[in-house]
């Protein structure tokens, strides 16, 4: 079956840190990944996202780089800073299981001046 | 466009009480998801649509809850009766149910039960 599986949290880190958050998936098929994040009080917002093998999602200074052979779409960022404090989700999404969406966990990130 | 709307964003209510949540997509939006947020348990999916027909309610915890789209452009969300366990965040998001496609989240309706 499907599934996303990303590092426990909470993660604390120093402004202009650099950031990793790590997300590995199982999924039938060829899935495309995404990364949202979660403001507190707000709903998920679309971070970035991925749709094939190689491609690499960026946004706002985050990255991460859809690998097949690890089944892997990490987050990164070179440098982090306070407004960045969230939660964040790993998703993929299959057409071989209907379009559903499969999240993870949810990562939560900590940023102090 | 005016993203999805969810109502109540916040409501109280006692154990026993009905309670229903609702949802306008993204208009064009053929996919809908509603989502149960927790502390404990994280967010989980509790039922998803595509094309207003149910595909999966595996999620959906009980007999206690049920959900219905009986068009594009709404779907409501059901407790009834209402437990203090169900005191969570409830989203709805849409989206074009093709694979690669964003889904987009409401602002959550938040939930308490005492």
């Amino acid at each position: 079956g499907n599934s996303v599986t990303q590092m426990e949290g909470p993660v604390t880190l120093s402004e202009e840190a650099f950031l990793t958050i790590n997300c590995t998936y199982t999924a039938t098929g060829y899935p495309s990944l995404f990364w949202y994040v979660q403001y507190p009080g707000e709903g998920l917002q679309l971070l970035l996202k991925a749709t094939k093998a190689d491609d690499k999602g960026s946004n706002k200074g985050f990255e991460a780089t859809y690998r097949k052979e690890t089944t892997s779409f990490h987050l990164e960022k070179g440098s982090v800073q306070v407004s960045d404090s969230a939660v964040y989700f790993c998703a993929l999404c299959s057409s071989n299981t209907g379009n559903q969406f499969y999240f993870g966990t949810g990562t939560s990130l900590t940023v102090i001046p | 466009d005016a993203g999805v709307i969810q109502s109540p964003r916040h409501e109280v209510t006692e154990m026993g009480q009905e309670v229903t949540l609702r949802c306008k997509p993204i208009s064009g939006h053929n996919s809908l998801f509603w989502y149960r947020q927790t502390m404990m348990r994280g967010l989980e999916l509790l039922i998803y649509f595509n094309n207003n027909v149910p595909i999966d309610d595996s999620g959906m915890p009980e007999d206690r809850f049920s959900a219905k789209m009986p068009n594009a452009s709404f779907s409501t969300l059901k407790i009834q009766p209402s437990e203090p366990r169900d005191s969570a965040v409830y989203f709805c998001a849409s989206g074009l149910g093709a694979g690669g496609n964003t889904i987009y989240f409401g602002e959550g309706s938040w939930l308490t039960v005492v």
